[in-house]
């Protein structure tokens, strides 16, 4: 099937420690992005990627890192600089520039928890 | 700067009623992209709409209806004869055409309660 594999589903963190959470599609969409949620809150843009090898930062990028060395896979690592990590983790794609220059549907995953213990 | 408003918190009606999210939003581009996404409490993001700033159409989906007024900056949505199944967390987002580094930014979103 096609789509967007976000895993784990469900993270738990130690307080100093780094954790990667990983994202694949299959849609061979170029561009990626990760979401961060809070409960109640809306969706706040961490890092997004338009090409391989590419990346921006988001809004709330301080704390996070990102790779972008396949087409097909976009890890996130929350490091322990980040100092409020757990929240909900969304990783989203969309078809990119080449076959629709602009305003093409952004497709997510099925998310990630993330807990600091 | 972009921005997305969604005034209602959360919204509860009786099942078969007919119920409208708000969305309102702000931005300096002429092209822009509007969308809306269900968010069930599984948590994954469901693609419901997208709607391009030069098509002021309004459009139906079966129980689904969308009226964009570039007017009042508006891109409503309206679910007719509410079923329990509608019950999510609903978002309104906005994507300016800015080519080569196009983003979504999101409402904080309405949570809708469908009471049987």
């Amino acid at each position: 099937d096609g789509g967007i594999t976000q895993s784990p589903k469900y993270l738990f963190r130690k307080e100093g420690q780094n954790v990667t959470l990983s994202c694949e599609q299959n849609l061979n969409h170029d561009a990626m992005y990760w979401y961060r949620q809070d409960p109640g809150q809306g969706l706040r843009l961490i890092y997004y990627s338009q090409i391989v090898n590419d990346f921006q930062k988001g809004d709330i990028a301080e704390g996070y890192s990102v790779s972008r060395e396949k087409k097909e896979s976009f890890p996130l690592t929350v490091t322990s600089a980040q100092k409020n990590p757990t929240a909900f983790y969304l990783c989203a794609s969309r078809l990119g520039t080449r076959e629709a220059p602009t305003g093409s549907t952004i497709y997510f995953g099925e998310g990630s928890w993330l807990t600091v213990v | 700067a972009q921005k997305v408003t969604q005034a209602q918190t959360e919204i509860s009606v009786v099942e078969k009623e007919d119920v409208t999210l708000d969305c309102v939003y702000e931005t300096r581009d002429t092209t822009y992209y509007l969308f809306w996404y269900k968010q069930p409490p599984s948590g994954e993001l469901v693609f419901l709409i997208r709607r391009n700033s030069f098509d002021e159409q309004n459009e139906i989906s079966g129980r689904y209806s969308w009226n964009f007024q570039k007017s009042t900056s508006s891109f409503n949505f309206t679910i007719t004869a509410s079923q329990v199944v509608d019950s999510a967390v609903y978002f309104c987002a906005l994507s300016e055409a800015n080519f080569g580094n196009e983003k979504l930014t999101f409402g904080t979103g309405t949570r809708l309660t469908i009471i049987p």
